[in-house]
């Protein structure tokens, strides 16, 4: 299966504060990376889908990158619906769509 | 407005099964992919696994594949999830999430509410 990592584990930060959060996973999964947020007793909300492509809806602070093992998120200026947490997702093979870690982001 | 509508909550003995629905609405379900993902309290997403519901192709994890059974209804635009030979661990929120593109995006947008499974004796 392949892994995906995530870093930090966890970050403070401050309301207007631009944010980076990293994923990573053990083997090329071309862009087959997606983006959620998640809030405390809630299903997952997609930000990102494909790498880089920002779900209907979705602030345009958010933002992602990347391709093959290495992606990033972006949250260019950090509001306070914005504290969560984030979790990458590989689709790019079965028999597993691994999800990282996850990354906390809270209040400083 | 497209949604999932996930079945209630349910308790478990050990070494029983468990079936949770998951009814679309507001989009193609035929034209979809439903993946099932659980979370158990303070843990991390954790895929199980998923159909591509025109096809009926499934996928499942390894740590699942003995156990669970994905399936799906399409007259009555439902997806199912069934896990079997139950454990505490299996303890957790499990959601169902969709996409609509016969699973060639993967882009889940679409979340159930979730449905809490308790395994207890």
């Amino acid at each position: 299966d392949i892994q995906m990592t995530q870093s930090p584990s966890s970050l403070s930060a401050s309301v207007g504060d631009r944010v980076t959060i990293t994923c990573r996973a053990s083997q090329s999964i071309s862009s087959y990376l997606n983006w959620y947020q998640q809030k405390p007793g809630k299903a997952p909300k997609l930000l990102i889908y494909a790498a880089s492509s920002l779900q209907s809806g979705v602030p345009s602070r958010f933002s992602g990158s990347g391709s093959g093992t290495d992606f990033t998120l972006t949250i260019s200026s950090l509001q306070p619906e914005d504290f969560a947490t984030y979790y990458c997702q590989q689709s790019y093979s079965t028999p597993g769509f691994t999800f990282g870690p996850g990354t906390k982001v809270d209040i400083k | 407005q497209m949604q999932l509508v996930q079945s209630g909550p349910e308790v478990k003995k050990p070494g029983t099964s468990v079936k949770v629905s998951c009814k679309a609405s507001g989009f193609t379900f035929t034209s979809s992919a439903v993946q099932w993902v659980r979370q158990a309290r303070g843990q991390r997403l954790e895929w199980i696994g998923w159909i591509v519901v025109g096809s009926g192709n499934t996928n499942y994890a390894q740590k699942f594949q003995e156990r669970v059974t994905i399936t799906r209804d399409m007259s009555t635009s439902t997806a199912y999830m069934e896990l079997s030979s139950l454990r505490s661990e299996d303890t957790a929120v499990y959601y169902c999430a969709a996409e609509r593109s016969d699973g060639g995006v993967r882009a889940f947008d679409i979340w159930g509410q979730g449905t809490m499974v308790t395994v207890s004796s």
